[in-house]
């Protein structure tokens, strides 16, 4: 299993320009997440999904979009970058059930924007 | 979810024990403590969770103190590798098990 895979690892947006973050699964996971790092802080949540076709939103939500088509995959949209959204990105699964299902962590991509 | 308190950073001498502390005076009956770590910008990694008994596994050891307020977790015998940061979490059964992180412990393994 790859487990959980991010694209691209490093991205340079100008303000304004729009990019979509692929995140893919191959554990059969239902539910996935979208995270936020910035520089020295902990992880906040941008947005995630209990399965395909369900997505709602996190702490973070504004400025992104996601959708949710399949179970494998889970891309994030940016439509409008600001430089606020310089910081690394990562994307992560988890089963739906079991006794504190863990969250599996992609390499996550790093993104500024100038 | 309750919310946890950790040292900002910690030293650990290679070979020896870590314990890493973890403060959560809030938690209810039914919130999980989680404990993750993420290594020089890697994704985070799950270590272990418990919800009152002591748990072990390869990795670690988790210890809840019988009133759940606190908790501790131990590597055994510390390595260069384990250098990181170091995330507890207390999560209750919310709708997508969802995580919040706080600051972690910045964990310096020495040789």
């Amino acid at each position: 299993n790859a487990g959980v895979t991010q694209t691209p690892k490093f991205r340079i947006l100008k303000i304004g320009q729009s990019m979509t973050l692929q995140c893919a699964q191959d554990m059969n996971h239902n539910y996935m997440y979208w995270y936020r790092q910035d520089p020295g802080m902990g992880l906040k949540l941008i947005y995630y999904s209990v399965g395909a076709g369900i997505t709602d939103k996190g702490e973070v939500p504004n400025g992104y979009n996601v959708s949710r088509s399949t179970t494998e995959d889970f891309p994030l949209r940016l439509e409008l970058a600001a430089p606020s959204q310089t910081s690394v990105y990562f994307c992560a699964s988890s089963a739906s059930s079991g006794r504190g299902p863990e969250q599996f962590f992609g390499p996550g991509t790093r993104l500024t924007v100038l | 979810d309750a919310k946890t308190t950790q040292p900002p950073s910690m030293d650990c001498a290679e070979g020896r024990a870590a314990n890493l502390p973890c403060n959560h005076s809030t938690i209810s009956g039914n919130e999980y403590v989680y404990w993750y770590r993420q290594i020089h910008s890697q994704g985070p990694q799950y270590i272990i969770h418990g919800l009152k008994n002591n748990e072990t596994n390869e990795m670690a050891s988790l210890i809840i103190t019988e009133d759940r307020k606190s908790s501790t977790l131990i590597l055994p015998h510390a390595t260069l590798r384990d250098t990181a940061v170091y995330y507890c979490i207390v999560r209750g059964n919310n709708a997508g098990n969802m995580l919040t992180f706080g600051g972690g412990t910045r964990l310096m393994v020495k040789p």
